[in-house]
């Protein structure tokens, strides 16, 4: 069985410039997660999409928004990049998750650097 | 004062030794997650839990809801267990998460 992957694996870019990075979930797997890992600080929750719909999203500003296809795959983009922007962006999936009883598995992250 | 909070922040071991991980959250939970994510970055899902006790090989977990508390205990420790333990809580449709234990084991 194939696992969450995400591309591309590592992205430079400059301040003010956007970003589009794409995941794939495990086959059959309905929900989609992304995080925020920023160097020395903890996990943070981004959005949350399942059946293609946001279900939620963390305190980050509007310009980080993203969109779930009709195959589960997902996309986050950020506009307007920003230099703390620069983190570890991990996707994650599992079965629908009402009530987070739905262990996630976790792609290996795109590393996103702000110059 | 973090939601959820891991002790301790760094534990480094002889192989063999028995590793307890713990996390004290303040919030509701419908369920708690304990992760893996090792040096170059990758993370694994070890347990979900939302109530006893579960064990896999030498890892165990438990938790106790009215206490809002939850160990990791390794057994025998080996090296290969060195990584950086997350201890994270299924709140109001999100994960939130510690901010980690880093475990380094010694032959």
């Amino acid at each position: 069985e194939a696992g969450v992957t995400q591309s591309p694996t590592h992205l430079i870019k400059t301040r003010g410039q956007q970003v589009t990075l794409r995941c794939s979930p495990i086959s059959g797997h309905t929900s989609v997660y992304w995080y925020q890992q920023a160097l020395g600080l903890g996990l943070q929750f981004l959005l949350w999409y399942d059946e293609g719909e946001e279900r939620n999203r963390g305190n980050f500003p509007p310009r980080f928004s993203g969109r779930q296809f009709p195959n589960y795959s997902s996309e986050l983009n950020v506009n307007a990049l920003e230099l703390e922007d620069s983190a570890r962006y991990l996707c994650a999936s599992s079965w629908r998750a009402g009530s987070g009883n739905q262990p996630q598995h976790f792609g290996d992250g795109t590393r996103l650097s702000i110059l | 004062k973090n939601e959820v909070e891991q002790s301790p922040q760094n534990l480094t071991a002889q192989e063999g030794e028995f590793i307890t991980i713990n996390c004290s959250y303040s919030v509701g939970i419908s369920a708690l997650h304990w992760l893996q994510q090792h040096p170059g970055g990758g993370i694994v899902s070890l347990f979900m839990l939302s109530s006893g006790k579960k064990k896999h090989g030498r890892l165990i977990a438990t938790i106790n809801i009215q206490e809002k508390h939850s160990s990791l205990h390794i057994t025998a420790s080996h090296p290969r267990d060195s990584a950086v333990y997350i201890c994270a809580v299924w709140n109001t449709d999100k994960l939130i998460f510690g901010t980690g234990t880093r475990l380094q084991v010694f032959p």
